[in-house]
């Protein structure tokens, strides 16, 4: 089945500084790129929709300022969490459609520990 | 009101047991439906989509009832190795492909 390769798979950064995640989709065209993230015991929350070529969208919420997604390829999405702080400590994950509404095929996940 | 709700769990049933997850979502223009998986600080990874008519894979029953907007998986004989966090989703409402998780039931099997 299709690939979609997430890195790098945990990550500790200090307070202030940026962190960049990518996912590659590595034997496919993924022209989007769904973005979530997910808190200790809760459920994976839709954080924004990156769209090749074209600006992300983002979640009521969110803020885009903060979140820096670029899709500049068919095979490359990237998130970046700038001026990390402490509560943006979660576990990020990617996942591109498949065909329809029947598929979706998932990165293998970030954890961010902002310290 | 959440989109997708579930059992607050967590359940702990002992091996060869039969448990049931229960599951309502709440835009009944969802047009599909799945139970995924996911292990401790894991990607979720599908169990298995959920047909109107239910449907069945080995120990794994799903079902689904669109009039009460509820769906429900069942897991016979369950193994150790069917702890994990068992997650309802819904997709393809109002036109958006992002799948829309419920905050999952965690399934501890003791030997």
């Amino acid at each position: 089945g299709a690939v979609v390769s997430q890195h790098p798979s945990w990550v500790i950064c200090k307070s202030g500084t940026s962190v960049k995640i990518e996912c590659r989709s590595l034997d496919f065209q993924a022209t989007t790129m769904f973005w979530y993230r997910q808190f200790p015991k809760q459920s994976l929350m839709l954080m924004a929709t990156s769209n090749e070529g074209s600006k992300a969208t983002y979640e009521q919420g969110v803020e885009k300022d903060k979140f820096l997604i670029n899709h500049a390829s068919l095979t490359l999405s990237t998130l970046t969490v700038t001026s990390a702080h402490p509560e943006d400590s979660s576990f990020y994950i990617c996942s591109a459609p498949g065909a329809g509404w029947t598929e979706a095929f998932f990165g293998q996940g970030t954890r961010l520990t902002v310290v | 009101r959440k989109e997708v709700e579930q059992d607050p769990g967590p359940f702990n049933v002992p091996e060869g047991a039969t448990v049931a997850f229960n599951c309502t979502y709440s835009n009944s223009a969802s047009q599909s439906f799945f139970w995924y998986r996911q292990d401790c600080r894991k990607e979720p990874k599908l169990l298995m989509s959920v047909y109107s008519s239910g449907n069945e894979d080995g120990r794994f029953t799903a079902q689904l009832n669109r009039a009460s907007q509820y769906i429900s998986l069942l897991i016979r004989d369950s193994k150790l190795s069917d702890s994990a966090t068992y997650l309802c989703v819904v997709n393809g409402h109002t036109g958006r492909r992002a799948l829309t998780f419920g905050s999952g039931t965690r399934l501890q099997v003791q030997p």
